[in-house]
């Protein structure tokens, strides 16, 4: 367990509203990602953070925006959701450090955009 | 960027059984990370080998960086392996960003 939860875990919302998932870790790692999940594509960087309000895009970064003010959180923002952000997203965390660039997983969050 | 790919995509087994899954990659990585997706959809970490041997009980894995490509190998299958087996890179000066393969999905029979 590398003390990553987030939140919600499911969730429900309509086209057009905005919509944050939050991620937060108890360990202190410098470096926060979010990914998404979605049949046939795999796994997808969406956005990545490598310190506090140090963030930068990854491949799959239209129509999502990121902060991190905190260590311990690093929020993804859906501004106006979309059907097509109907996905499992994944939070993870690393040390980032040269001799340890493992990276750890969330539980997910299920959203569904209708 | 980086091009990713594992076989096989699908695999069924009777419990008892061993099997290779393999991970082909397109360039020098300096991250390799062997996970578990469980039917819950948790994200396991199993290795982190971005070259050598490991061993981890029933599973072990391989690394050959200079040939790009990465072996797990599962002894005595258990039906509690199923679920799907993701391989990820990540390529050097990459900001820490790892690029998965799009996995291969395991069934073990009893």
């Amino acid at each position: 367990d590398a003390g990553i939860t987030q939140s919600p875990r499911h969730k429900v919302t309509e086209t057009g509203t905005p919509v944050t998932l939050r991620c937060h870790q108890t360990e202190n790692h410098r470096y926060m990602y979010w990914y998404r999940q979605d049949p046939g594509h795999g796994l997808r960087l969406i956005h990545y953070s490598y310190g506090v309000k140090d963030t930068d895009k990854g491949e799959v970064s239209d129509g999502y925006s990121v902060s991190r003010s905190k260590t311990e959180d690093f929020l993804l923002t859906l501004e106006s959701a979309t059907s097509s952000q109907t996905s499992v997203y994944f939070c993870a965390i690393s040390a980032g450090r040269v001799d340890s660039y493992e990276q750890y997983f969330g539980p997910g969050t299920r959203l569904t955009v209708t | 960027g980086i091009q990713v790919e594992q076989s096989p995509p699908d695999l069924i087994l009777q419990e008892g059984a061993n099997s290779t899954l393999r991970c082909n990659f397109s360039d020098s990585v300096n991250n390799l990370q062997w996970f578990h997706q469980n039917p819950w959809g948790q994200l396991i970490n199993l290795f982190y080998i971005p070259s050598g041997t490991k061993q981890n009980g029933r599973l072990s894995a391989t690394t050959v960086a200079t040939e790009r490509y990465s072996l797990l190998y599962i002894s005595s299958s258990q039906t509690t392996d199923s679920g799907v087996y993701f391989c990820a890179v990540e390529v050097y000066n990459a900001g820490n960003m790892l690029t998965f393969g799009g996995g291969t999905r395991l069934m073990v029979k009893p």
